[in-house]
């Protein structure tokens, strides 16, 4: 089945240690995205790429990068995390970046820092 | 610019109908709504385009008021898997990726 897998589904880290995320997917979709997901609160979107452009969010600190190095695979680079940053990291792709098609997320990847 | 969920949280017993609603304060392409159960990734239930039209599979069904910008999910007859919190997502033009709102969060007891 086509589907978008994320690994690991968690991942502990220490104060300040760079930890990298990975997704990839088999739906040849256009569009990959990374969301922030902090307990209780909606998706916040980082990041996203629309084939190799790539285009971020405003207010998405400088500690988060990201690398798209083929349509399949995507990385969320932690360069220093900090407590701040233990969430729910969640990837999703899109066909294309507007219309009516839906976004296909992953099961996420939990972060916890020490 | 985030939409507006209400209600934040509602508690139905099985059987119950509910509504949740998704305003915006700007003209809407689109409204995408989303199901998440507690750690696990948001799944999509449906999408709505304006021009107001009407949605709905099983029980779950919504509806788009591009005029008022406001997209509603109804929920019919509850089960207890239907719990969970949803989330709207709506596009206000063409190249931009969803907004998400904050969720409403849903649960169905016995």
């Amino acid at each position: 089945d086509a589907m978008v897998i994320q690994n690991p589904r968690y991942q502990v880290t220490q104060f300040g240690k760079p930890v990298t995320l990975s997704c990839s997917q088999t739906l040849n979709h256009n569009v990959m995205y990374w969301y922030q997901q902090k307990s209780s609160q909606a998706p916040k979107l980082l990041f996203h790429y629309y084939d190799k452009d790539f285009n971020n969010e405003a207010d998405t600190p400088d500690n988060f990068q990201s690398r798209r190095p083929n349509t399949s695979f995507c990385f969320l680079d932690i360069r220093s995390p900090g407590l701040g940053d233990a969430a729910m990291y969640l990837c999703a792709t899109s066909r294309v970046l507007a219309g009516p098609e839906t976004q296909y997320f992953g099961p996420g990847t939990r972060l916890l820092v020490l | 610019q985030q939409p507006v969920q209400s209600p934040q949280a509602v508690i139905l017993r099985e059987g119950e109908d509910a509504v949740i609603n998704c305003s915006s304060s700007k003209a809407l392409y689109s409204v995408h709504w989303y199901r998440q159960k507690h750690g696990e990734a948001p799944v999509f239930l449906m999408i709505l385009l304006k021009g107001g039209e009407q949605k709905g599979h099983d029980k779950i069904s919504a509806s788009f008021n591009e005029k008022k910008q406001q997209s509603s999910l109804y929920l019919t007859a509850s089960q207890l898997s239907y719990s969970g919190t949803y989330f709207c997502g709506t596009e206000g033009s063409g190249n931009t990726p969803l907004v998400f709102g904050k969720g409403t969060r849903l649960s169905v007891i016995a």
